[in-house]
């Protein structure tokens, strides 16, 4: 099974400003054959359901602010807030689709410093 | 706007049984993947099971596998999870999910899930 690790546990960031989150597989998610990375991003508010946020790695899906951005390859991977907004409070998971079985990350909260 | 209405949660003694279901609008059903995904209480995401398209290719997390068979019925628009023998670990949210078709495969359904329902809670005590 590929193991997917992010750090750090939880993370307080200052209205405006940077937040990164970290997530790294145990195994490479890459794939050759088509040149991508099998790796996806969500986001859960509280009290609310996940909402996906980046697939491929970096590709944002529709209606997601471009404040938030993926990057990485391979095993090593990153979610960015450009400038933390308040509604951005929330748990963000990675999940890789390479293999099954499809396996999450143990989340990063995020709040407000 | 595509839906995904989770029900048949519920209470239920170690051992027992419960089937859930997932209604679903908005989209044409029958031509995405589908999967099930639990969240225990407080904690994080674990993937359950998925099933291609046609119901061709399933996949079971090894921890409910045996016991808890996926299927859908495209005619209604509708996926669905019997469960066996449950156990308190199973107690979780069990949320229904939609992923992109085309990446379903003999040898694992390569799934991101672009779309949620709200769960259904399954809670396993004596």
């Amino acid at each position: 099974d590929i193991v997917m690790t992010q750090s750090p546990d939880s993370l307080a960031v200052s209205l405006g400003e940077r937040a990164t989150i970290n997530c790294k597989s145990s195994q490479s998610v890459f794939y050759r054959s088509d040149n991508k990375d099998y790796l996806a991003w969500y986001q859960q508010k509280p009290g609310q359901v996940p909402k996906l946020l980046i697939y491929w790695a970096s590709t944002r899906e529709p209606g997601v602010p471009d404040r938030f951005s993926g990057s990485g390859s391979g095993t090593d991977f990153t979610l960015t807030i450009s400038s933390l907004q308040a509604e951005d409070v929330a748990v963000y998971y990675c999940q890789q689709y390479y293999s099954s079985p499809l396996t999450f990350g143990g989340g990063t909260k995020v709040e407000i410093k | 706007e595509e839906q995904l209405v989770e029900s048949g949660g519920g209470l239920v003694k170690p051992g027992g049984s419960l089937r859930l279901s997932c209604a679903t609008s908005g989209f044409t059903f029958s031509s995405y993947n589908m999967n099930w995904v639990r969240q225990a209480p407080g904690k994080g995401l674990e993937w359950v099971s998925s099933i291609s398209i046609s119901s061709s290719y399933i996949y079971y997390a090894d921890s409910v596998k045996g016991r808890f068979t996926i299927s859908r019925d495209n005619a209604r628009s509708s996926l669905y999870l019997q469960m066996n023998s449950l156990r308190a670990e199973d107690t979780a949210l069990y949320f229904c999910t939609r992923s992109p078709p085309g990446y379903c495969t003999s040898t694992s359904c390569r799934n991101w899930f672009d779309s949620w329902g709200q769960g259904t809670l399954v809670t396993v005590s004596s």
